[in-house]
């Protein structure tokens, strides 16, 4: 299974600064995702990262308030630009795994906007 | 569009007893996975079990298996002999064959009495 490791762990932002979320993954993956999990709700895809052009996002998300890159097979950065404090959420990403449709998900990072 | 309902957001469970957690969800494909994930406080999302559409066998994991009625577009967990270490938020996915990203459910809260 694939190692994710996710940084910051945490952090706490004022409000209208931008905060860039880390995911490197110890293995060359295609598809690299990013999901919000906001308090106390379920987890929701933003995007999906791809290597060598540009990411795919889902409905209700835009490239200018999130922004993506995935400069290569075993990292991408997701930065969440001038924060609100509806951003406090956790930010996931995940890769996958395997033929069926497996995934598999960093331990987070824990936003908190003030 | 795919959707996916877990009526039941708190579940106790005395240990070494078992409990069953509900799941329904909503597709008109034939190609698609079924997840239950598992998140401690850690905030790692940790993959329980694995459901494929074509497979009629209910899948198995140890203490964890499913009750699959695909007709009925139901995938329940049941946990047997609960430990205190299966106390988390679980949540119920739904994957479309093979596209990696998942629709999740809004969780279930497991608490195991001592």
């Amino acid at each position: 299974s694939a190692v994710i490791s996710q940084k910051p762990s945490r952090d706490i932002c004022q409000r209208g600064t931008s905060l860039t979320i880390q995911c490197q993954v110890d293995s060359q993956v295609t598809m690299m995702f990013w999901y919000r999990q906001q308090p106390g709700q379920s987890l929701t895809l933003i995007a999906t990262a791809n290597q060598g052009s540009e990411a795919t996002y889902e409905s209700g998300f835009v490239i200018d308030k999130f922004p993506i890159s995935r400069p290569n097979l075993t990292f991408s950065t997701l930065t969440v630009s001038n924060m609100s404090p509806e951003d406090s959420s956790i930010y996931l990403c995940s890769v996958p795994q395997g033929l069926n449709t497996e995934a598999f998900f960093g331990q987070g990072t824990r936003l908190t906007v003030v | 569009a795919q959707t996916v309902t877990q009526s039941q957001p708190e579940m106790s469970v005395q240990e070494a007893e078992t409990v069953t957690l509900s799941c329904t969800y909503d597709t008109s494909e034939s190609d698609y996975y079924l997840f239950w994930y598992k998140q401690p406080p850690s905030r790692q999302m940790i993959l329980v079990i694995r459901q494929e559409a074509y497979k009629q066998q209910n899948a198995t994991e140890n203490r964890f298996s499913v009750n699959f009625q695909k007709a009925a577009k139901s995938f329940s967990l049941k946990i047997s002999d609960s430990q205190l270490g299966d106390a988390a938020m679980y949540f119920c996915a739904y994957g479309l064959g093979g596209t990696y990203k998942y629709i999740f459910g809004t969780g279930t809260r497991l608490k195991v009495l001592a």
